[in-house]
């Protein structure tokens, strides 16, 4: 299996900050890396797909870069609705893996 | 508007079975592949299993294959998840989620609508 690591685990911010998180994976999966986010009792929502192509209806402030085993994801100016947890996956081959999340709380 | 719902979840002892649906609506169900991702209490997302559109290639996480079957009745728009055998360390919120592509391209194995989750617990 394709092993996904996402750092830092946690982090705290404030509004209007720029963040990056990052997403490792343990081999080369090309540009198959998907991006969400989560909030506390809720469905995961799908933010980035194929590392950097916004989903619709995603606020432009969030963006995906990177190739091969690392990947970030970066959110422009942080509004009081981005504080959750984020998982990044990876959709190389079929049996998909997702890192184990970076929570994002506010300062 | 895409919406998919699951039900049947529960609390259920060891080694016993349970079946899951995910109903569809919003969207021409026989178009999409569709998973089931899991998620135990406190931690992160396991992606379960995979049905294609066209109802006959299937995939499976190491975790649950030879347990669980996913399956899907297209006049229902209703895909199922039969867990067979289950044990404490399947206790999760299960998810269903479409695929990101419809048919006429491969899977994407990237999962754009999700429903609210069923709860199961398998406990003594």
């Amino acid at each position: 299996d394709i092993q996904m690591t996402q750092s830092p685990s946690s982090l705290s911010a404030s509004v209007g900050d720029r963040v990056t998180l990052t997403c490792r994976a343990s081999q080369s999966i090309s540009s198959h890396l998907n991006w969400y986010q989560q909030k506390p009792g809720k469905a995961p929502k799908l933010l980035i797909y194929s590392t950097s192509s916004l989903q619709s209806g995603v606020p432009s402030r969030f963006s995906g870069s990177g190739s091969a085993t690392e990947f970030t994801l970066t959110i422009g100016s942080l509004q009081p609705e981005d504080f959750a947890t984020y998982y990044c996956q990876q959709s190389y081959n079929t049996l998909i893996t997702f890192g184990q999340g970076t929570r994002l709380e506010i300062k | 508007q895409v919406q998919l719902v699951e039900s049947g979840g529960g609390v259920v002892q060891p080694g016993t079975s349970l079946r899951l649906s995910c109903a569809a609506s919003g969207f021409t169900f026989t178009s999409y592949a569709l998973h089931w991702v899991r998620q135990a209490p406190g931690k992160g997302l396991e992606w379960v299993a995979v049905m294609w559109y066209d109802g006959r290639n299937t995939n499976y996480a190491d975790s649950v294959k030879g347990r669980f079957t996913i399956s899907r009745d297209n006049s229902k728009s209703t895909v199922y998840l039969q867990m067979n055998s289950l044990r404490a360390e399947d206790t999760a919120v299960y998810y269903c989620a479409r695929d990101l592509y419809a048919i006429g391209g491969t899977v994407s194995y990237t999962l754009d609508y999700w429903g609210p989750g069923t709860l199961v617990t398998v406990s003594s």
